[in-house]
């Protein structure tokens, strides 16, 4: 069964400061992704990654930027967090290929103050 | 413009019922579609693959038509923990496996 875990269920930060959201799986899969979640809007893009330290910008990379070292781990880092990131952020992985779907992690709601 | 399109709704309909949701998405060099569920503050989890020839899991069918660009999803004889929010994915196009999904279906099941 594959299992995504993500680093914290809530986090509550004050704006400007750095965060740090980390993304593990378990199932050795190359692809790995971060969405945000905000009523209305949906899932929406921020990065993705198909291997070791590739990425590549999604649909909404501003003020984001992301690291993977290791194949299981996928972190997202807001470099000044802003009120505007307050959000539900998830993670996600999937093996390569386009036919397989994405696992997801339970998600991070973070509340920048 | 929206690539993939879904009634937001919400659907209410009560226990025993059957529902449909449609989701339309625009490039037509789309290869794989799927339908997540998502309950209220939870992460999505895949419900079911949609596949070209359409599947069935127990009450829930899942159907493609390429012709009109939309897939659908039956639920028959709803029960109350049915009640979630449906999005549906589709992958592919242009060598891309990056899915682009839809923003969800509420679907509320009242006794």
């Amino acid at each position: 069964d594959v299992k995504v875990t993500q680093s914290s269920r809530y986090l509550v930060k004050r704006t400007g400061e750095k965060v740090f959201l980390e993304c593990v799986q378990d199932m050795d899969h190359e692809n790995m992704f971060w969405y945000r979640q905000d009523p209305g809007l949906g899932l929406r893009l921020i990065y993705f990654s198909y291997d070791v330290k590739m990425k590549e910008k999604g649909d909404i990379p501003e003020g984001y930027s992301v690291s993977r070292e290791k194949k299981e781990r996928f972190s997202l880092i807001l470099e000044s967090a802003s009120t505007n990131q307050t959000s539900m952020y998830l993670c996600a992985s999937s093996p390569p290929g386009q036919g397989y779907e994405q696992y997801f992690g339970p998600g991070t709601r973070l509340t920048v103050t | 413009r929206k690539e993939v399109e879904q009634d937001p709704g919400p659907f209410n309909v009560p226990e025993g019922a059957t529902v449909a949701f449609n989701c339309t998405y625009s490039n037509s060099a789309s290869q794989s579609f799927f339908w997540y569920r998502q309950d209220c503050r939870k992460e999505p989890k895949l419900l079911m693959s949609v596949y070209s020839s359409g599947n069935e899991d127990g009450r829930f069918t899942a159907q493609l038509n390429r012709a009109s660009q939309y897939i659908s999803l039956l639920i028959r004889d709803s029960k109350l923990s049915d009640s979630a929010t449906y999005l549906c994915a589709v992958n592919g196009g242009g060598g891309s496996y990056i899915p682009t999904f839809g923003r969800g279906t509420s679907l509320i099941v009242h006794p």
